[in-house]
This record gives structure tokens, sequence and C-alpha cells, in this order.
């Protein structure tokens, strides 16, 4: 069974890089799988930040797409999300999720709330 | 890239149905069968309930089931239970990006 950790500060400052990394066990990042960033501010809804294959392809949402950086480090088994000029909007649970062959968000990981605020 | 609208809230009785509606445009939902469904308690991460519109991964009950017609998805449970209140989440894939829907609360009268 394959279970996904996410990691990284809790409180970012405005302006400044939020960083989070996502560990992967019980299953290879080498697989034939993607792996997404999804978001979620307190009291909304999810947002899809971005992906990335195991040989580094990656997609973003075009809303996000200038400020967002995922990348994988297949010697560590996981991948990571860097958000550059954060803002107050940006305060969100953040999950990672490995995708299924269909488009589907199949595993999730239990989300890490990231604080933007000084 | 708009999130997909749902209903904000849905409610039945516990036994009764409640069908979500989630509608799109032609470059999301209408052109690709890959919308799924995700379920949310309060404070947990997201579970899959539906994928490819209207498959179950092992493990969820058969009373949810998923359809699409054109621009517009939907998920019917059947047979309410109480443990069935939670928030539902549509998504789909609309070409090299994602896109969720709004959201709809579902709660057990």
């Amino acid at each position: 069974q394959v279970q996904l950790q996410e990691s990284g500060p809790g409180l970012v400052k405005p302006s400044g890089t939020l960083s989070l990394t996502c560990a992967v066990s019980g299953g290879s990042i080498s697989s034939s799988n993607w792996w997404s960033w999804v978001r979620q501010p307190p009291g909304k809804g999810l947002e899809w930040i971005g992906e990335i294959y195991h040989s580094g392809t990656t997609n973003y949402n075009p809303s996000l797409k200038s400020r967002v950086t995922i990348s994988v480090d297949k010697s560590k088994n996981h991948f990571s999300l860097k958000l550059s000029s954060v803002t107050a909007a940006d305060t969100a649970v953040y999950y990672c999720a490995r995708e299924g062959p269909d488009a589907e968000f199949h595993y999730w990981g239990q989300g890490t709330l990231v604080t933007v605020s000084s | 890239q708009s999130a997909l609208t749902q209903p904000p809230s849905a409610s039945g009785s516990p036994g009764q149905s409640v069908t979500i509606s989630c509608t799109g445009t032609s470059s999301d939902v209408g052109n690709y069968n890959y919308v799924s469904w995700y379920q949310q308690h309060p404070g947990k991460a997201p579970k899959l309930m539906i994928y490819e519109v209207s498959k179950r991964p092992s493990g969820v009950p058969d009373r949810f089931s998923g359809s699409k017609s054109g621009n517009t998805a939907s998920l019917t449970v059947s047979g309410l239970q109480a443990e069935d209140e939670a928030d539902y989440y549509c998504s789909s894939y609309a070409g090299s990006y994602y896109v969720f829907g709004t959201g709809t609360k579902v709660t057990v009268l």
C-alpha cells in the first residue's frame, strides 16, 4: 500500500518561498505514475498545483505556473514543491497525491498546513 | 481554467438518494472521460470514490455511482447513510492539467 507524507515549514513569510517535500513509501517514485500537489485554503475547495513524472517531466496549473517548481529525487524516493513570492492567499493545506492510469488521484498524503504570515 | 461548477449543498434522509452535478466545458468534462469524484470528511484528506466517470475503486460501496452527459458529470449516492455526510469534489483532466469542482456539502437529514 503506497503511503505519502508531506513535510516542511508550517509558517512562511510573505514574499518568501514555500518549500515542501512528499516522501513516498510502499512503492517506488519511479513507477509508471505521475505525482501531484493539490492545495486547499481553509474552508475552501481543492486546487491542483502541478505534477511530475519520475523522468522529471512536469505540468503546472496555468494560474500558478510562473511561481511553481516541482522536482523529483529518485534516490530519496520523494518529490518536492517550491512556490515563490507567496502571499496570504497561498495559506492552505497542501496535499501530495499519486495519480492512477485514468487521471485519478488514488493515494493522498494526510496534508500539511502552511500559513503565510509575518 | 475555471473551477468546475457544483451546487454548494445537497441533502437527503437516510435511505434516500442524492445526486450532485459537476458542470464544466468542452475543454474538460466534455472532452475527456477522465472525471473523478472525491469524498472529504472534516480534517481529512480527500478519498477517491469514482474514476473515469463511472468506475469504483475497490472498497467503495456500490451505492456510489457516476455518469456523464455532455459537459456535465454527476455523482449519485443511493441509500444514504450517516457516514456519507461529507464534502464531495469532482475533478476533470483538461489536457496537461486538472481542474476541480467547487465542492458540494452533502447533509444526511
